[in-house]
């Protein structure tokens, strides 16, 4: 059964970087076709994309972060990271790791597509 | 950036009853590539459908979704209690996705 687990500080000062790892059992981030997502959710909110990596380190990050995201992947621990400097109180939200299905697009190129499988969620608190 | 509009924004409705949620994106979606999840209070969304019609592993038949383009929708035939939460859904054929902002099913 595939799990993904997120760990990491549940406080972080404004200014400071967040930093999250998500490990991954049942499951090999190795495989040709693994792409692992962050995605977050503020309180009483919608879930919002922050950015995917796929196994051989190739990273999507979205416009609105991007600059202050950083994804990285450990293949032979089996983990992904999550990174994002500069936080304020806007940050606050539950953390997911999740694995993105890949999809092919209208010329036959891969993509990540919808999430497949979900971490718990870790709640990250900036104050 | 393609953005969905979720409606109803709440859906009052009893166990037995049938649902139906939409999802209006801003531009076609590319490929009909569109998803819904569903998610409970304290827990990771789950997804229900992809590729606009597909279920999910799991996942029972009562749940079907249909559209093309740029609507979509989201069908429970017969609800039961447990099928009550928030659904999500989210467009993957362009870059950024993006998620509508939610339709609260509720008892």
């Amino acid at each position: 059964q595939v799990q993904l687990q997120e760990s990491g500080p549940g406080l972080v000062k404004p200014s400071e970087t967040l930093s999250l790892s998500c490990a991954v059992s049942g499951d090999s981030i190795s495989s040709r076709s693994y792409y692992g997502a962050w995605i977050r959710q503020p309180p009483g909110k919608g879930p919002e994309w922050i950015g995917t990596i796929f196994y051989r380190g190739d990273t999507y990050y979205s416009p609105s972060l991007k600059g202050r995201v950083a994804i990285s992947v450990d293949t032979s621990k089996n983990l992904f990271f999550l990174k994002l400097s500069s936080v304020t109180a806007a940050d606050t939200a539950v953390y997911f790791c999740v694995r993105q299905a890949r999809v092919l697009l209208r010329f036959g190129e891969p993509s990540p597509g919808y999430y497949e499988s979900w971490g718990q969620g870790a709640l990250v608190t900036v104050s | 950036e393609i953005v969905l509009t979720q409606s109803p924004g709440i859906l009052s409705l009893s166990p037995g009853e049938r649902a139906t949620l939409s999802c209006r994106a801003s531009q076609s979606v590319t490929s009909n590539y569109l998803a819904w999840y569903q998610q409970k209070p304290g827990q990771a969304p789950r997804l229900l459908i992809y590729g606009a019609s597909r279920r999910a592993t799991g996942i029972p038949d009562r749940f079907s979704g249909s559209g093309s383009g740029t609507d979509f929708i989201l069908t429970i035939s017969r609800l039961e209690p447990e099928d009550f939460a928030v659904f999500y859904c989210q467009q993957y054929g362009s870059s950024p996705n993006s998620f509508g902002q939610g339709t609260k099913l509720e008892i």
